[in-house]
């Protein structure tokens, strides 16, 4: 079956460090695939979009790595800092439908 | 720009009762998504509105329904409310299908 799988597991780290979050997928095709950030009770707010041709995107703290053969994409944030604690979802367009297939997001807690 | 917006914030209901929420996009977008979030479950699409049509489904019963009118505002309705429909409704628009997502700040359903 279809599935997006990221970690599970709540990440902590120390201020300053960089924090690495993954997003596997099995059976996609993805022609891109976007990341987000969600705070608690508010909406996903948008952060990046990686394209299938692309290797790597870069924004700012951000960079998104996005590798077709082992269907994965990584999601790093340098120089963390404690406002970047939140819960981080990456989502795949998949299909011609132009469907977004969404992953259940996993939580960053950034330490000071 | 102004953003999405999402009307009523908070809602609560009684088993039985139907329920419906709107979704104003931002101006120039003809998507507009609609999702279900809980804790359990995370983002689980519900229906996606393109130009006044639903382009996309997602796996909800029928009890869940939507519509788009041609100023791209969207209403959505369940109807016969189970105790399981508590959850946070998220209304989204892009440009298009499948394209960056811009949320609104949700609806906090509850059903008592």
């Amino acid at each position: 079956s279809q599935k997006i799988e990221q970690n599970s597991e709540a990440l902590n780290i120390q201020e300053g460090k960089t924090a690495t979050l993954t997003c596997n997928y099995t059976n996609y095709s993805p022609a891109y695939l976007q990341w987000y950030r969600q705070d608690p009770g508010r909406g996903p707010v948008f952060l990046l979009l990686i394209r299938e041709n692309e290797k790597e995107k870069r924004k700012e703290r951000l960079k998104v790595t996005f590798d077709t053969t082992l269907k994965q994409s990584l999601f790093h944030i340098t120089a963390s800092q404690p406002a970047d604690s939140a819960t981080y979802l990456c989502a795949l367009h998949a299909g011609n439908n132009r469907k977004l297939i969404w992953g259940l997001g996993t939580s960053l807690a950034v330490n000071p | 720009k102004a953003g999405v917006t999402q009307t009523p914030r908070y809602l609560i209901k009684t088993r039985g009762q139907q329920v419906t929420l709107s979704c104003s996009p931002i101006s120039g977008h003809r998507s507009v998504s609609w999702y279900q979030q809980t804790p359990g479950q995370g983002l689980q699409f519900l229906f996606e509105y393109f130009s006044e049509t639903q382009r996309n489904k997602g796996n909800f019963p029928g009890r869940f329904s939507g519509r788009q009118f041609s100023n791209s505002r969207s209403e959505m309705n369940v109807s016969t409310l189970e105790l399981g429909d508590s959850a946070l409704y998220l209304c989204a628009s892009s440009l298009d299908s499948g394209g960056e997502q811009f949320f609104g700040p949700g609806t906090r359903l509850t059903v008592l």
